[in-house]
């Protein structure tokens, strides 16, 4: 059975102090490894894919990176519209047909001005 | 590009009873998948409909149901409310089945009482 850990549960940051976000995984056959952004009310935004160990990918303030056991969702210089859940999933699974995501129960960052 | 849709946006129903929720997908988008979010549980997966079939289906009881139409909407039924059935139900979309770069609704907030 797939898992994913997101560590800290809860992150609470100054305004420009950079921090990481945590996901550990266990999956039989990564597939892909998701980064999504939830706001208050709204469904989860899509950020990034990652496919395989050292694969890096970068989106303005956010850079994600993936060993064979964790991704870490790197925030450089934050600003307080960063503020939200970011949560991580995994794609298992050996092939064939359509595999759900498995979801990690996310970090709730807060960026304080 | 309008985005994924979800109607309705509230429910309240008893024990019991049944209730349909609806999904709209993104225009060309033929894959959609339905998750239940609680805030012990995190982010579910229930199942995946491409082309009217479903793909994969999560750990839910069979109380839980869904279909897709010809024109990609998709609707999920759930039979026999309980309460521990109250949760935000969320719907994506996606371009081919499998992926997990998935666009997400705003969500059906249900609650059972």
């Amino acid at each position: 059975e797939d898992q994913v850990t997101q560590s800290p549960e809860a992150l609470r940051l100054q305004e420009g102090e950079s921090s990481s976000l945590n996901c550990s995984y266990t999956v039989s056959g990564l597939r892909g490894l998701f980064w999504y952004r939830q706001d208050p009310g709204k469904g989860p935004e899509f950020l990034f894919t990652l496919y395989s160990a050292g694969e890096e990918k970068e989106k303005e303030r956010l850079k994600a990176t993936l060993t064979k056991k964790e991704s870490f969702l790197h925030i450089t210089a934050p600003k307080p519209e960063d503020s939200a859940t970011y949560l991580c999933a995994v794609q298992g699974g050996s092939g064939g047909g359509a595999d759900g995501l498995t979801f990690g129960k996310g970090t709730h960052l807060i960026i304080q001005p | 590009k309008a985005g994924v849709t979800q109607t309705p946006r509230y429910l309240i129903k008893t024990r019991g009873q049944q209730v349909t929720l609806s999904c709209s997908p993104i225009s060309g988008h033929r894959s959609v998948s339905w998750y239940q979010q609680t805030p012990g549980q995190g982010l579910q997966f229930l199942f995946e409909y491409f082309s009217e079939t479903q793909r994969n289906k999560g750990n839910f009881p069979g109380r839980f149901s869904g279909r897709q139409f010809s024109n990609s909407r998709s609707e999920m039924n759930v039979s026999t409310l309980e309460l521990g059935d109250s949760a935000l139900y969320l719907c994506a979309s996606s371009l081919m089945t499998g992926s997990g770069a998935q666009y997400f609704g705003p969500g059906t907030r249900l609650t059972v009482l």
